[in-house]
């Protein structure tokens, strides 16, 4: 299994809503990361995780909360968004931090 | 984190070669180059990345200038697959963990 699979493929939420994306893999990767993608823009890095921890937050606000249970899965869990916040939500992982990346479909996220 | 420069679009037809040239006249001594492409509704992908030498690939080649201010990526002969935005990135060997993401070339490939 070579793949970074993403779910839900599209999600429409509202302000007050609580929500959670979900990313896994099964290629045993230590190292697994969030984007974010805005139309026509280049994916920007939110979190990464190594090894299970948290190891860098790029300042992003609270509303968005990361989480690995395991090391097969990484969720985002989503609570009173913006519609600033509508986006593709990308997953990625990778063998460790030096390797290379392997990204996800992605999640369309509509925040009415 | 050292940027690049990458022209916004370009074009070719197919089973032509395409050059694709990056800028990163800041680069460090620690930083590899770095090439993503993205197609229509799908996540990056990964396709070559290089410190000094030039690289072959199944997907493509690096050629990186001597003094590492530029790169070029090539397709030896292009198809319709590769139409793509490609990111040209560097990457700092003592910061791994991001992957900076520049603003990317758009390649349309015409039959």
């Amino acid at each position: 299994d070579t793949e970074v699979t993403q779910t839900p493929k599209h999600l429409v939420m509202g302000m007050t809503n609580k929500k959670s994306l979900k990313c896994e893999q099964h290629m045993g990767h230590r190292a697994m990361y969030w984007y974010k993608q805005k139309a026509k823009k280049p994916p920007e890095l939110m979190f990464v995780y190594s090894y299970e921890k948290l190891s860098i937050n790029e300042s992003v606000p609270s509303r968005f909360s990361p989480e690995c249970p395991n090391s097969s899965l990484l969720n985002l869990h989503l609570h009173a968004l913006q519609p600033e916040d509508s986006a593709l939500y990308l997953c990625a992982s990778s063998q460790d931090s030096e390797n290379e990346q392997f990204f996800g479909p992605g999640t369309r996220l509509t925040v009415l | 984190d050292a940027k690049t420069t990458q022209p916004n679009s370009m074009e070719s037809n197919e089973e032509e070669p395409v050059h694709l040239p990056c800028n990163h006249s800041t680069i460090s001594g620690t930083d590899y180059i770095h090439w993503y492409r993205q197609l229509p509704s799908q996540g990056p992908e990964y396709v070559i990345h290089g410190l000094t030498s030039n690289v072959n690939n199944r997907m493509a080649s690096l050629a990186i200038a001597e003094d590492r201010k530029s790169s070029t990526l090539i397709l030896h002969r292009a198809t319709l697959r590769d139409a793509a935005v490609y990111y040209c990135i560097l990457r700092d060997w003592d910061n791994t963990d991001k992957l900076i993401f520049g603003t990317g070339t758009r390649l349309q490939v015409f039959p």
